[in-house]
């Protein structure tokens, strides 16, 4: 149990379709985070939201819109994504403030496949 | 450009011996470093970490060597088990970025027994 729960584990969507990713975390946290794995490529990060705002959109393709209703949710919403979108998406929290560098905390993640 | 380098893909250990991965940056403003480890079907997890006003950082079984002058970092392991095979991601951020990390692409690490 890493206390960073993500839903759905896989999950294989059409082109046109439309779908989102659930992340909850259970760790009293302030930050949480998506970061994508594609084969063979290094974590990216992809957006950062600090106390449920968003601080950081790391050039996300608009088709990628991420919702954090409060400090323990947050959801990637999914629509009209490109096959070379098929990844792992991860999910992590971790606590920021003044002097605080606390690791980040991962769930297992989302494996997607776009077809 | 990728500003965290793990130039090893993969690593093969005996069963008992030092595992050594290696990691490069290139950014001079990072100054926190973290060794995360990743099996497969999980998320990865944390390991250890270092500031950049320590060059050495020891937990266990695991040490953490930060050279600043080479931006260099490396992980040991010893004595190495064959639970320790897994993907290990190298990671970096920068002072006033918060916990946005750099992730470097990862060495997958086998112990064999």
């Amino acid at each position: 149990e890493t206390g960073v729960t993500q839903t759905p584990r896989h999950l294989v969507m059409g082109m046109t379709n439309k779908k989102s990713l659930k992340c909850e975390q259970h760790l009293g946290h302030n930050a949480m985070y998506w970061y994508k794995q594609s084969a063979k490529k290094p974590l990216e990060l992809m957006f950062v939201y600090n106390f449920k705002e968003q601080t950081e959109n790391n050039s996300v393709p608009s088709r990628f819109s991420p919702e954090c209703p409060n400090s323990s949710h947050l959801f990637l919403h999914l629509h009209t994504l490109q096959p070379e979108d098929s990844a792992l998406y991860l999910c992590a929290s971790s606590q920021v403030g003044q002097g605080v560098n606390s690791p980040l905390h991962f769930g297992n993640g989302t494996r997607l496949t776009v077809t | 450009d990728q500003q965290v380098k793990q130039n090893s893909p993969s690593l093969s250990v005996q069963e008992g011996r030092i595992s050594i991965l290696n990691c490069d940056y290139t950014n001079s403003m990072f100054d926190y470093f973290l060794w995360y480890k990743k099996y497969p079907a999980e998320g990865p997890t944390f390991l250890i970490s270092i500031s950049s006003i320590k060059d050495k950082n020891e937990d266990g079984r695991f040490t953490v060597f930060l050279n600043k002058s080479a931006k260099h970092l490396s992980l040991h392991i010893v004595p190495s088990q064959p639970g320790d095979s897994a993907v290990y991601f190298c990671a970096a951020s920068a002072h006033g970025a918060g916990n946005m990390l750099t992730f470097g692409g990862g060495t997958r690490l086998m112990v064999k027994p």
